[in-house]
């Protein structure tokens, strides 16, 4: 079974630039979630979802992060205008419906920006 | 909000010794949370090393083991015997005992083991 897959793997951004992540989850799972994980620090969740609904977005910074599933598969989280605080590993994970499903995480993808 | 607490940014032990990572936590939440620890091996993606739900409970695998302790809300990571082979980023996290999909990690744990 292939577990969850992201892309890019890298990304390199000047200020002010956008970007755009892509998390393909674990067939069958209905629930995403998006992590931000700054370096030397613990992985923080930004979004998650129930099929193609928002649950929980408030940890999300509205301004200028958006998270989209539109039929509850696939998944995309954009930065709008970057900035040299959003230099993190954005991490993607999946899990089934259930109280204590376990989160299965995708690799993640490193952003730097300049 | 709920918190975790990892003391060790990094830890070197040498092979065949004993093994311990400090977890310390607070959760906001009626009920107690479920405790988990996360591993992080080189190249590798982050994946469940073992959880517990239920308070005085001990959970193992692979040779770890950590007990849901609510008297001093902690949940160490023990290993008797440590090998190279666990040379990894060990993360504790907690979610929310009625709501379980938020995970609150802690800062992680650098384990170097020196064969």
């Amino acid at each position: 079974e292939a577990g969850v897959t992201q892309s890019p793997r890298y990304a390199v951004l000047q200020e002010g630039q956008a970007v755009s992540f892509w998390c393909d989850p674990i067939s069958g799972h209905d629930t995403l979630y998006w992590y931000q994980q700054p370096r030397d620090q613990g992985p923080q969740l930004l979004v998650y979802f129930r099929d193609e609904a928002v649950i929980d977005n408030s940890q999300l910074p509205s301004d200028r992060f958006s998270a989209v599933r539109p039929k509850g598969t696939n998944s995309t989280l954009k930065i709008q205008s970057a900035k040299q605080g959003d230099t993190a590993t954005y991490l993607c994970a999946s899990s089934s419906r259930g109280l204590y499903a376990e989160q299965f995480f995708g690799p993640g993808t490193r952003l730097t920006v300049l | 909000g709920d918190s975790v607490t990892q003391t060790e940014g990094q830890v070197t032990v040498s092979e065949s010794k004993s093994l311990i990572i400090n977890c310390t936590y607070s959760a906001t939440s009626i009920g107690y949370p479920n405790l988990f620890w996360y591993v992080r091996y080189p190249g590798e993606g982050l994946q469940l090393l073992l959880k517990v739900i239920t308070a005085g409970q001990k959970g193992s695998s692979r040779g770890f083991e950590a007990t849901y302790n609510k008297e001093a809300t902690s949940f160490h990571l023990q290993k008797a015997s440590v090998q190279e082979s666990d040379s990894a980023v060990y993360y504790c996290a907690l979610s929310d005992g009625n709501m379980g999909y938020k995970l609150t990690f802690g800062t992680g744990t650098s384990l170097l083991v020196d064969p």
